[in-house]
């Protein structure tokens, strides 16, 4: 079965710092791998996703994440964070072939003071 | 356009009661899956369907629960003899597909927080 796991639950930063949120998955197939963000008050949004390809996937917002397949991770980035960046932040997989179901991990809080 | 939508908002029963929580999904999208959502946890899958068929319903709890998609588009899940472990965020997603392809995305609704006394 696939697992998920997010390294930091809560995750407290100064505007301006950089950022990254470890995601670490267990599975013997191929996978698609997710970023999603929740900010506070609003529903789960698409951050990122890696399907194939360049392993280092940009998406909205200056985020960006690096697919390393030997150590089954896909590490969340931002070279420097602003204060609406507050939110839950969610990593998630899907296995390619099979159950479109996605497993998440249980999602890294982070907030950014001003 | 419009994205996916869930109702109630919020739910509040009492323990043994019925419930029904509806899903609204993205017009044109033949996929959509039901996650359930506890407190500091991420979401967890419950039931997918391709069109009005259940394609994988692995991730309901037990026979209490049940979900339907009668015409291929608003889905129902039912909950019988509610219990406190009930009580959780339930979320709906739907995607172009299903087929997991590089645009084949999840899009979430807001949830139906349910309270279960």
């Amino acid at each position: 079965a696939q697992s998920v796991s997010q390294h930091n639950h809560h995750v407290i930063l100064s505007e301006a710092a950089s950022l990254e949120l470890g995601c670490n998955y267990s599975y013997g197939g191929t996978v698609n791998l997710f970023w999603y963000v929740q900010y506070p008050g609003q529903h789960l949004q698409l951050l990122l996703k890696y399907f194939s390809g360049d392993p280092l996937v940009k998406g909205i917002k200056g985020f960006e994440a690096e697919f390393i397949k030997s150590k089954f991770s896909f590490n969340l980035r931002k070279p420097s964070v602003q204060w609406s960046d507050t939110a839950e932040y969610f990593c998630a997989v899907n296995a390619v072939q099979g159950a479109q179901k996605l497993v998440f991990g249980q999602g890294t809080r982070l907030t950014i003071n001003p | 356009g419009a994205g996916v939508s869930q109702t109630p908002s919020n739910k509040v029963t009492e323990k043994g009661k019925y419930v029904e929580l509806r899903c609204d999904p993205i017009s044109g999208h033949t996929a959509l899956y039901w996650y359930r959502q506890s407190l500091g946890q991420g979401p967890e899958f419950l039931i997918y369907f391709q069109g009005t068929g259940a394609a994988d319903d692995s991730g309901l709890p037990n026979d209490r629960f049940f979900a339907v998609r009668p015409e291929g588009s608003v889905s129902t899940l039912k909950i019988q003899r509610t219990e406190r472990g009930d009580s959780a965020v339930y979320l709906c997603a739907s995607s172009l597909m299903g087929a997991g392809g590089p645009t084949d995305t999840q899009y979430f609704g807001p949830g139906t927080r349910l309270t279960v006394l």
